[in-house]
Order: C-alpha cells, then sequence, then structure tokens
C-alpha cells in the first residue's frame, strides 16, 4: 500500500537553529498538509498546501514556517528559528482529491529543541 | 468553547469487551466526522468516516452521529490485545478540509 514517508524520524535541533523537515508524499496525490502534536495535547493543523502554493494555514504558522515543494516528490516544512515550544511531533499527510477522508498521514518526525 | 471534545482516557477494557469511544463538538455546521486510529510513535491512520447523522459499520467497528446532540461515537465489538492505540475523533472544517482532532482516547485491551 503506498506510503506517506517523512525523513528524519527524530531531530534534535539547538534553540534557533533551523530545520526542515521532510516528507514524500504518495505519487499521485495533489493536496499536501502539516499537522504537529506537542506531547500529550491534540493532532493540530498547520498548512495545507495545492497548486504550489498555501491554500489554508493556521496561527501557528507564523512567519518562522515556510513549506516547499522543490521538485515533484518532496514536500518540506522549514522551521527558521527554532523554540523550545516547536518541539512536538510533525506528521505531513496527502490527498489525491484533497478530501479529508483520503488523507494519508505519515509516520511524524519527532522534533525536540534543546 | 473547544471545537472538539474527547475524554483522553486511558481506557482499559478486557478482550471481547465492547468499547464505547464518544466525541462531543460544537459547531452544527460540521458535516463529515472520522475516527482515526494511532498507534505509539505513528500517524493518525483513518479507520471510518461518516457524513451527517446516522451509523456505519466496517467489520468490528461502527460509528455513529448524532447532530442533535452533536455527539459522535465509535463501537468496537469483540476488541483484541491489537485494538489497543489512541483513538482520534476528528471533523472538517474550511473550504480546503483541514481536520480538527479531539484529544484522543488511549485504549488498552488486555488479554
Amino acid at each position: 500500500e503506498p506510503e506517506v514517508t517523512q525523513t528524519p524520524s527524530h531531530q534534535v535541533t539547538q534553540m534557533g537553529q533551523e530545520v526542515i523537515l521532510r516528507c514524500v508524499p504518495i505519487s499521485n496525490h495533489l493536496y499536501f498538509y502539516w499537522y504537529r502534536q506537542i506531547l500529550g495535547q491534540k493532532v493540530e493543523f498547520l498548512v495545507s498546501f495545492y497548486n504550489n502554493e498555501i491554500s489554508e494555514k493556521s496561527e501557528i504558522f507564523d512567519d518562522q514556517f515556510s513549506v516547499e515543494r522543490p521538485d515533484g516528490s518532496n514536500f518540506t516544512l522549514k522551521i527558521r528559528s527554532t523554540k523550545l515550544e516547536d518541539s512536538a511531533m510533525y506528521f505531513c499527510a496527502s490527498s489525491q482529491d484533497g478530501l479529508s477522508y483520503g488523507y494519508t498521514f505519515g509516520s511524524g518526525t519527532r522534533l525536540t529543541v534543546v | 468553547q473547544k471545537e472538539v471534545e474527547q475524554d483522553p482516557g486511558p481506557l482499559s477494557v478486557p478482550e471481547g469487551a465492547i468499547v464505547s469511544l464518544n466525541c462531543t463538538y460544537s459547531n452544527s455546521a460540521f458535516q463529515y466526522f472520522m475516527w482515526y486510529r494511532q498507534y505509539s510513535r505513528k500517524g493518525p491512520e483513518l479507520l471510518m468516516y461518516t457524513y451527517s447523522s446516522g451509523n456505519k459499520e466496517d467489520g468490528r467497528f461502527t460509528a455513529q452521529v448524532d447532530k442533535s446532540s452533536k455527539y459522535i461515537s465509535l463501537f468496537i465489538r469483540d476488541s483484541q490485545p491489537s485494538d489497543s492505540a489512541t483513538y482520534l475523533c476528528a471533523t472538517v472544517s474550511g473550504g480546503y478540509n483541514k481536520l480538527i482532532f479531539g484529544a484522543g482516547t488511549r485504549l488498552a485491551v488486555h488479554p
């Protein structure tokens, strides 16, 4: 069964450093998403991306965050200057037709900011 | 008021029990409801979705939506130790189908 692949599975970074989280969505999917889950809290929407642009973003997704689809296969989330409170699991998801019941989530990247 | 509320549990049941997991939501405009299962250190995996009110059954799983009381439920029959996971209810908001999740209920099914 097709999978959404995320790398790395765990990233430790120092406060203030930039990190790039990588995702390879399912190949024929057109809609891409990032969610995050702080330990013990809800899974929260960050951003959706379609047709090479952001279609919606949450208030969490401020200027320190950016997303990119640099080539035909990767989808990245960049955090420019990490803070302690950015420590969380970050999940990438993709969907062929933008219907939420068609989402496939990756296994996540655990980001630890020290 | 939180958009989707879910008791985090944990819930511990013996193998073979019927499990009932529940959520409430605040916005009567919500139409699509999903249940996701999340194993430790994995991403959410879609179990079932329903549109509007009613029941939907898939094997041992039944999803139920009561729009009059803004209540959604997932029933698991003949629960198995492999059902041990966190169960997340979710609904859809906005034009780009973003998901709003509940807090998740941690379920443990013991042999």
